[in-house]
């Protein structure tokens, strides 16, 4: 069974800093483009970032460029999402989501809500 | 970025009832185009991509049509356990984005 668990979110003051961690089982996680999306609370869904198999090729989307860092251990079978100069509109629940081909996915974690707020 | 417009915003539906959902996007975006449920306080769950194709697991009810810029997501015979948010995404270039939702609930 394909499985994406997230861990690392909490409250953080303004510009302060997280690591979101997404811990994958069910599938060769090498063999995967990997996503971040988010949510914010009672809001829609927001595309973060993306990085291909070997995390070789990275995107971004403009709100976050600069400030998060989208890296992966294959030998860990491991995403990560580094946040930065974190901001109020950054608050949401972040998904680790497993993409079957560029662009596309298929399997989403739970979730973990990160809350930017003094 | 291209924008992702769903209609209706939301609607009211009976057991059994055919629903349809539509996506218009902003641009050309061929058959790029993928569709999610999410229910209160879940993860989204992955229906369709390439417009069309059911994602594994899927069942049949469930289906996509379209290409360019106009798509639909048409659900056979509405279940309880269909009643739910719906979006739209478009994965043509980056960065993705996503419809504002369609919320389906009960009549």
């Amino acid at each position: 069974e394909v499985q994406m668990v997230e861990s690392g979110g909490g409250l953080v003051q303004p510009g302060g800093s997280l690591r979101l961690s997404c811990a994958g089982s069910g599938f060769t996680f090498s063999d995967y483009w990997m996503a971040w999306v988010r949510q914010a609370p009672g809001k829609g869904l927001e595309w973060v970032a993306t990085i291909m198999q070997d995390g070789g090729e990275k995107h971004y989307v403009d709100s976050v460029k600069g400030r998060f860092t989208m890296s992966r251990d294959n030998a860990k079978n491991s995403l990560y999402l580094q946040m930065n100069s974190l901001r109020a509109e950054d608050t949401a629940v972040y998904y680790c989501a497993r993409n079957i081909f560029e662009g596309v996915t298929a399997d989403w974690g739970q979730g973990t809500l990160v809350t930017v707020s003094s | 970025d291209i924008q992702m417009t769903q209609s209706p915003s939301s609607l009211s539906a009976s057991v059994g009832d055919r629903v349809t959902i539509t996506c218009r996007a902003s641009q050309d975006i061929s058959n790029y185009l993928a569709w999610f449920q999410q229910k209160p306080g879940k993860a989204p769950r992955s229906l369709i991509y390439a417009a069309s194709s059911l994602q594994s697991g899927v069942p049949s009810k469930f289906s996509g049509s379209g290409s360019g810029t106009d798509f639909t997501l048409t659900i056979s015979s509405l279940q309880p356990e269909d009643f739910a948010t719906y979006y739209c995404q478009q994965y043509y270039v980056y960065p993705p984005t996503f419809g504002q939702g369609t919320k389906v609930d009960i009549k």
